[in-house]
């Protein structure tokens, strides 16, 4: 089976600019999560969406918005980007959404200028 | 004080040796611990999950869970040159906003 897929898997865009970034999930898996890694850091949580609805949200800007669409894919939309977003963005998905292990996908390496 | 706490090293250990990794967290009310191992440039990959006190052992590797000292440890045996990356500690709760809150990751080198 496929693993969780993600893409692009590299953006370069400039200041001020909006960036779209998707996520396919494990078949079968329901569950969505966003996560930012800024190098030497851990992974942040961004939002996570479970059927469609949002179930959680970390502590992110408003510039920072997602969907999930009824395939379970998942859309991560970034406004008005900042240097200080250049990051790798990982998404990961879960079966039931509630403590479930949860998978990474290999990531979007998006870099700010 | 951070709410999942990791030596950031670099932590270095002799091939065959045991490498032990820590892990402290803050929240009383983490239910499920997880380790994820990521090599340079690459994406999280899931070692093990524990859920309750005590020692869950899979292959080479052993977590080991203490809720009452809110204390996570994963344990390598036989370790290998391949076994050298970051390991990630995360934790969750199980009720409310569900989310994976990780340490910054323990550098481990293993020497051959």
């Amino acid at each position: 089976d496929a693993g969780v897929t993600q893409s692009p898997t590299h953006l370069i865009k400039t200041r001020g600019q909006h960036v779209t970034l998707r996520c396919s999930p494990i078949s079968g898996h329901k569950s969505v999560s966003w996560y930012q890694q800024v190098l030497g850091q851990g992974p942040q949580f961004i939002f996570q969406y479970y059927e469609k609805e949002e179930r959680g949200r970390g502590n992110f800007p408003d510039r920072f918005s997602a969907r999930q669409f009824p395939n379970y894919s998942s859309e991560l939309n970034v406004n008005a980007l900042l240097l200080g977003d250049s990051a790798l963005y990982l998404c990961a998905s879960s079966q039931q959404g509630v403590a479930e292990t949860q998978y990474f996908g290999p990531g979007t390496r998006l870099l700010v200028l | 004080q951070k709410e999942v706490e990791q030596n950031s090293g670099p932590l270095s250990v002799p091939e065959g040796a045991i490498a032990s990794l820590n892990c402290t967290y803050s929240d009383r009310g983490s239910q499920s611990f997880f380790w994820y191992r990521q090599y340079s440039g690459k994406s999280p990959e899931l070692i093990m999950f524990i859920y309750s006190n005590g020692d869950k052992e899979d292959g080479r590797f052993t977590a080991q869970l203490n809720k009452a000292s809110q204390y996570v440890s994963l344990l390598i045996r036989d370790s290998q040159p391949s076994d050298s990356a970051t390991y990630l500690c995360a934790v969750n709760r199980r009720v409310g906003n569900e989310k994976l809150t990780f340490g910054t990751g323990t550098r481990l080198t293993i020497i051959p």
